[in-house]
C-alpha cells in the first residue's frame, strides 16, 4: 500500500520557537495533502488542505500565519509551527491521496510538545 | 454539532469475544464511509472503505456494514485479540466534500484484555 510518512515523530520544543514537521508521499505523488491535529481522546480536527503549488486553505479558526504549510513538491508538504506556544502541544497528523483513488494514506503524526 | 456520531465511546472486552461498534452520521449527500484503526500515538490506518451501494464489507477479522438508508454502520470485530486495542474511527466523506476531505468520528476506544 501506498506510504505516508510524516518527520519528525516527536519534538520538544522551547516556549516562542518554531517546529516543522514533513509529511512526504513515498510511493505515490499527492497533489493534495491534509493536516490535521488531535488532543487525547479526541477526533482528528481538519486545520488544513494544501495544495501543491498553491497557497493553504485554512479551517476557520486556524491562524494561517501561525501555521505555515509549504507544498513545494507533489511529495512534500511541511507545516511550520511558529512561535510555538504550549497551547500548541498536540498531536500533528498528514494525509494524503493518491490522485483518482479515494484512499486516503495518514502518516504516523508527530507529537508536539511545547515546554 | 459532528455529523458523525460514535458509539460507544470505549469498551473493554476480553480476547477472543466478539464485539461490534456503531456509526451514526447525518452527512448528506454522502459518498463513502471508511473505518480507520488508530493505535496510540499512531496516524490512522485504513481498515475498509464503503460507498452508497455496498452493504458490507470485511477485512480479515473485521466487518463492516452500512445502512445509507438509515446513516448507520457497523464495525464488527471478531474474535478479538490484544493487539486490536485501538481507538476505531469512522470517517464519513460527503459527495459535495473536497477530494480527501472527511467529517471524523470521535472514536471508540477498544481494550481487549488477556
Amino acid at each position: 500500500g501506498a506510504v505516508v510518512s510524516q518527520h519528525p515523530s516527536r519534538v520538544i520544543c522551547k516556549s516562542g520557537t518554531s517546529v516543522k514537521i514533513e509529511c512526504r508521499s513515498l510511493d505515490f505523488q499527492a497533489t493534495t495533502m491534509f493536516w490535521y491535529r488531535q488532543f487525547p481522546k479526541q477526533s482528528l480536527m481538519l486545520m488544513a488542505t494544501s495544495n501543491e503549488g498553491s497557497k493553504a486553505t485554512y479551517e476557520q479558526g486556524v491562524e494561517k500565519d501561525k501555521f505555515l504549510i509549504n507544498h513545494a513538491s507533489l511529495t512534500l508538504s511541511t507545516l511550520t509551527v511558529t512561535s510555538a506556544h504550549p497551547e500548541d502541544s498536540s498531536f500533528y497528523i498528514c494525509s494524503a491521496t493518491r490522485t483518482g483513488e479515494g484512499e486516503a494514506f495518514f502518516g504516523q503524526g508527530t507529537r508536539l510538545t511545547v515546554v | 454539532k459532528n455529523q458523525v456520531e460514535q458509539s460507544p465511546q470505549s469498551l473493554i472486552i476480553l480476547e477472543g469475544k466478539n464485539c461490534t461498534l456503531q456509526c451514526n452520521y447525518t452527512v448528506s449527500p454522502f459518498s463513502n464511509l471508511r473505518w480507520y484503526k488508530q493505535d496510540t500515538g499512531r496516524g490512522p490506518v485504513s481498515l475498509t472503505i464503503m460507498t452508497f451501494s455496498e452493504n458490507t464489507k470485511s477485512n480479515g477479522r473485521y466487518t463492516a456494514t452500512l445502512d445509507a438508508d438509515t446513516k448507520q454502520s457497523s464495525l464488527h470485530i471478531t474474535a478479538s485479540q490484544l493487539s486490536d486495542s485501538a481507538s476505531y474511527i469512522c470517517v464519513v466523506s460527503g459527495r459535495t466534500d473536497s477530494w480527501g476531505k472527511f467529517q471524523f468520528g470521535a472514536g471508540t476506544q477498544v481494550v481487549v484484555t488477556p
